[in-house]
């Protein structure tokens, strides 16, 4: 059973510039939330969607959107980069219904602005 | 006040050696407490899952659960070099439908097996 697969692993951009990251979740589910880790941060929920709508947002700004299409596949996207936007960024995917489901988390994509 | 506070070490132990992870938390809404294994430039890996106070035993892992002190622990028995890796503890509480899909993590834990 294929993992959550994250595209692209590492890149480079520059203050200023937007990013998009892509996300597969594992096949079958449907709820697909994204993290920020930092070395000072840990590791922080940024947003989480369900059947291609969010169903909560983390305390970050406004910069850092996501989406979700049919398929569940998930993409986030950062304005305006900032040198402080530095991190690794992680998708997780999970059933979605029922109580106390399973997280699984992606390799993640490392993005280092300059 | 932290939600979550996991001591950060880092923690160097000798192969075999019984190792002690431990985490607190502030939120009585926590239902569900798991524990990650995150090796260096890697995405984490669920190692442990509960959902009720007690023990759970997975091989030489033991993940345990005190609610009402609001504490979760994990030990490894007979650690091993290859268990060299940050070890977060995470959290969540179900929404209103009952699914939990937010994790609230402590800052992991630095863990040196040294043979």
């Amino acid at each position: 059973k294929a993992g959550v697969t994250q595209t692209p692993r590492y890149l480079i951009k520059t203050r200023g510039q937007q990013v998009t990251l892509s996300c597969s979740p594992i096949s079958g589910h449907r709820s697909v939330s994204w993290y920020q880790q930092t070395p000072g941060q840990g590791l922080q929920f940024l947003f989480e969607y369900f059947s291609e709508t969010q169903r909560n947002k983390g305390n970050f700004p406004g910069r850092f959107s996501g989406r979700q299409f049919s398929n569940s596949r998930s993409e986030m996207n950062v304005s305006t980069l900032e040198l402080g936007d530095s991190a690794l960024y992680l998708c997780a995917s999970t059933k979605g219904q029922g109580a106390g489901n399973t997280i699984y988390f992606g390799e993640g994509s490392w993005l280092t602005v300059v | 006040q932290k939600e979550v506070e996991q001591d950060p070490g880092p923690l160097s132990v000798p192969e075999g050696a019984i190792v002690s992870l431990n985490c607190t938390y502030s939120n009585s809404a926590f239902q569900y407490f798991m524990w990650y294994r995150q090796y260096s430039r890697k995405g984490p890996e669920l190692l442990m899952y509960t959902y009720s106070s007690g023990n759970k035993e997975d091989g030489r892992f033991t993940a345990q659960v005190d609610k009402s002190s609001k504490y979760i622990s994990l030990f490894i028995r007979d650690s091993q070099p290859s268990d060299s890796a940050t070890y977060l503890c995470a959290m969540s509480a179900p929404n209103s439908g009952g699914s939990n899909y937010k994790l609230t993590f402590g800052k992991g834990t630095l863990l040196t097996v040294n043979p």
